[in-house]
């Protein structure tokens, strides 16, 4: 069964430095999506990506924030100088159609910054 | 904007008790809705979903029925499991690219 990939599955970062988290997306999926979880709170939005273009970013997505595709396979999101309460699960999804109807999700990237 | 409100936890059941876990939603028109299941340790999978009124989503013994009237979704299975314990998520979907989560309820259940 198709699947969403994320690497890597924890990393770990001093405070200031730059992040990028990496997701390989299902194979015939047309919009990606990133997620965060910070640790016993809820799942929120940060940024949907179609055509090589934002479709739509959360409040969250500041300037600190960047996706990029940059190949046929691969969609990342950098985090240019990480804060410590950038701390969180990041998840990376894909789906066929919009967010309206189901988004495969992968099994999510745990960031620690120290 | 839209938004889902779930049950707060944690949800504590012994083996083969019913469960329910209350979801209700605030759309303009409707949404798609569905209930993610994140096991410890793991990531979101989706459990199922229902994308018009009335439908029913199914999954492993796991139910949920899209009712416009209430605008609820709440989540029921006849008999738990031990291997269900986990955090449930109940999200909606809408015209535009994003889930909307709930904040997720904690199941425990007990031999």
């Amino acid at each position: 069964e198709p699947e969403v990939t994320q690497t890597p599955s924890h990393q770990v970062t001093q405070m200031g430095q730059e992040v990028i988290l990496r997701c390989v997306p299902i194979s015939n999926h047309l919009y990606f999506y990133w997620y965060r979880q910070i640790l016993g709170q809820k799942v929120e939005f940060l940024v949907s990506f179609y055509n090589n273009e934002i479709s739509e970013k959360s409040e969250i997505f500041d300037d600190q924030f960047s996706v990029e595709r940059p190949d046929g396979s691969n969609f990342t999101l950098k985090i240019r100088s990480t804060k410590l309460e950038d701390s969180a699960m990041y998840f990376c999804a894909s789906s066929e159609v919009p967010g309206g109807t189901e988004a495969f999700f992968g099994q999510g990237t745990r960031l620690t910054v120290v | 904007g839209n938004s889902v409100t779930q049950m707060e936890g944690p949800v504590t059941l012994s083996e083969e008790a019913f469960l329910t876990i209350n979801c209700t939603y605030t759309a303009t028109g409707y949404p798609s809705l569905f209930w993610y299941v994140q096991y410890p340790g793991e990531g979101l999978q989706l459990l199922l979903k229902a994308t018009k009124a009335d439908d029913k989503g199914s999954n492993k013994g796991f139910e949920a029925t899209y009712r416009k009237e209430t605008t609820s979704f709440h989540l029921e299975k006849g008999s738990v499991q031990v291997s269900d314990s986990a955090v449930y998520f109940c999200a909606g979907g809408d015209s535009s690219y994003k889930l909307i989560f709930g904040s997720g309820t904690r199941l425990l259940v007990r031999p």
